[in-house]
């Protein structure tokens, strides 16, 4: 039940742009992205509803495919600040939710 | 409160010995999740109540673990005997409807540790 993400591990310098994509074998409702700094809570990025839509959140935007059952981060114009582990999360059914196997992301200068 | 907070911060727990997690939402907030992050791994599923009512329970591993939230705001995890294994950082999270078209935010979390 728990979606697939790859890539595993991103190392980018300051700048640069990533794909982070999340994969699902269950027909979803939405897909939500947190990302998580070491040692704290994750922190909600955005969500998507199904319907293909593509959401943006400053230089960090996402896509939703729900016939795939797959999702895309885009980070653009990476900062330092954009550090962290990315999670997709789905929902298959009503009452449950999955996070993802994690992307870590290190911006370096 | 303006976030979720989690008490305590930090516990550990002789094997064997009983421990209860406490999870304070966002007032208003009708959904709460509960969720086991191991080292290194992603956040695992628990339990999800929507006001007092918990209607799935299917993340529990086992019957030593089991949650209430009896007036639909404070929830807390209770974990029975504790086992090494139990070793985890235990994060909750809230939103405020379904959680079908919201975010959810996460308190800090507590850091079990079993000795």
């Amino acid at each position: 039940q728990q979606p697939v993400q790859s890539p595993q591990a991103v190392i980018l310098r300051e700048g640069e742009d990533a794909v982070i994509n999340c994969s699902s074998s269950k027909a979803l409702y939405s897909v939500h992205w947190y990302r998580q700094k070491h040692g704290e809570a994750p922190v909600f990025l955005m969500i998507l509803l199904k319907g293909g839509e593509q959401k943006g959140h400053e230089k960090i935007s996402a896509s939703f495919n729900e016939k795939k059952q797959q999702s895309s981060l885009y980070l653009t114009a990476s900062q330092l600040s954009y550090s962290g582990t990315y999670f997709c999360g789905t929902e298959p059914t009503g009452n449950q939710f999955y996070f993802g196997t994690g992307t870590s992301l290190t911006v370096i200068p | 409160g303006a976030g979720v907070s989690q008490s305590p911060r930090y516990k550990v727990a002789k094997r064997g010995q009983d421990v209860a997690l406490r999870c304070d939402p966002i007032s208003g907030h009708v959904s709460l999740f509960w969720y086991q992050q191991a080292l290194g791994q992603g956040p695992e599923f628990l339990t999800y109540f929507q006001n007092e009512a918990q209607l799935d329970k299917s993340g529990l591993p086992s019957d030593r673990f089991f949650a209430e939230r009896p007036e639909g705001s404070v929830s807390t995890l209770k974990i029975q005997r504790t086992q090494q294994e139990d070793s985890a950082v235990y994060l909750c999270a809230s939103s405020y409807g379904t959680h079908q078209s919201y975010g959810y935010t996460f308190g800090s979390g507590t850091r079990l540790t079993v000795v």
